[in-house]
């Protein structure tokens, strides 16, 4: 069955630490997606890739980074930037159409030590 | 800008109860509209959608129907079972920026007991 993979399920992040959230996908979208989510705040959006080798800021980019090397896969790289990394990462894709939905994974979710 | 407002949770309901989450939007043009749930420790699933001004979307008894009169996308379930508690997210999808775009709503948790 086609579908997003996530990894790992759960990540520790030491003060001063870049750490690295996979997505991968096998369901031949164009369009790749990475949220965050805290309670009662819904999802914000961190970055989109409509296409390989090229990725967009969302609303809530900063202390992020990503890459687009290949269709399948769009890691998310949390620096140490990011002041307050704590949440649960989403990844999602779509065939990048409005009336086509997003496929989400099963998350990530980022503690601090 | 776009939004997305639901309303507040927790929705606490008994089993067999029917089951109404509001869900209304602020966008220009036709966006598309989405429903979404969420289980305990896993990503969001589709639930729903409707692409056009009276579209129902239906799906595992749930339903929902695209107003654009009272730009609203309500949720509702004749008869909940305990295994329909999780959170509901409404959404919208419009083009900007050249690309997709997707605004979701901040969840309702549904709790059904038996």
């Amino acid at each position: 069955d086609g579908g997003i993979t996530q990894s790992p399920k759960y990540l520790f992040r030491k003060e001063g630490q870049n750490v690295t959230l996979s997505c991968e996908q096998n369901l031949n979208h164009d369009a790749m997606y990475w949220y965050r989510q805290d309670p009662g705040q819904g999802l914000r959006l961190i970055y989109y890739s409509q296409i390989v080798n090229d990725f967009q800021k969302g609303d809530i980019a900063e202390g992020y980074s990503v890459s687009r090397e290949k269709k399948e896969s769009f890691p998310l790289t949390v620096t140490s930037a990011q002041k307050n990394p704590t949440a649960f990462y989403l990844c999602a894709s779509s065939k990048g159409e409005g009336s086509q939905p997003q496929h989400f994974g099963d998350g990530t979710r980022l503690s601090i030590l | 800008g776009n939004s997305v407002t639901q309303m507040e949770g927790p929705v606490t309901l008994s089993e067999e109860a029917f089951l109404t989450i509001n869900c209304t939007y602020t966008a220009t043009g036709y966006p598309s509209l989405f429903w979404y749930v969420q289980y305990p420790g896993e990503g969001l699933q589709l639930l729903l959608k409707a692409t056009k001004a009276d579209d129902k979307g239906s799906n595992k008894g749930f339903e929902a129907t695209y107003r654009k009169e009272t730009t609203s996308f309500h949720l509702e379930k004749g008869s909940v079972q305990v295994s329909d508690s999780a959170v509901y997210f409404c959404a919208l999808s419009r083009p900007t920026g050249g690309y997709q775009k997707v605004t979701f709503g901040t969840g309702t948790k549904l709790q059904v007991i038996p």
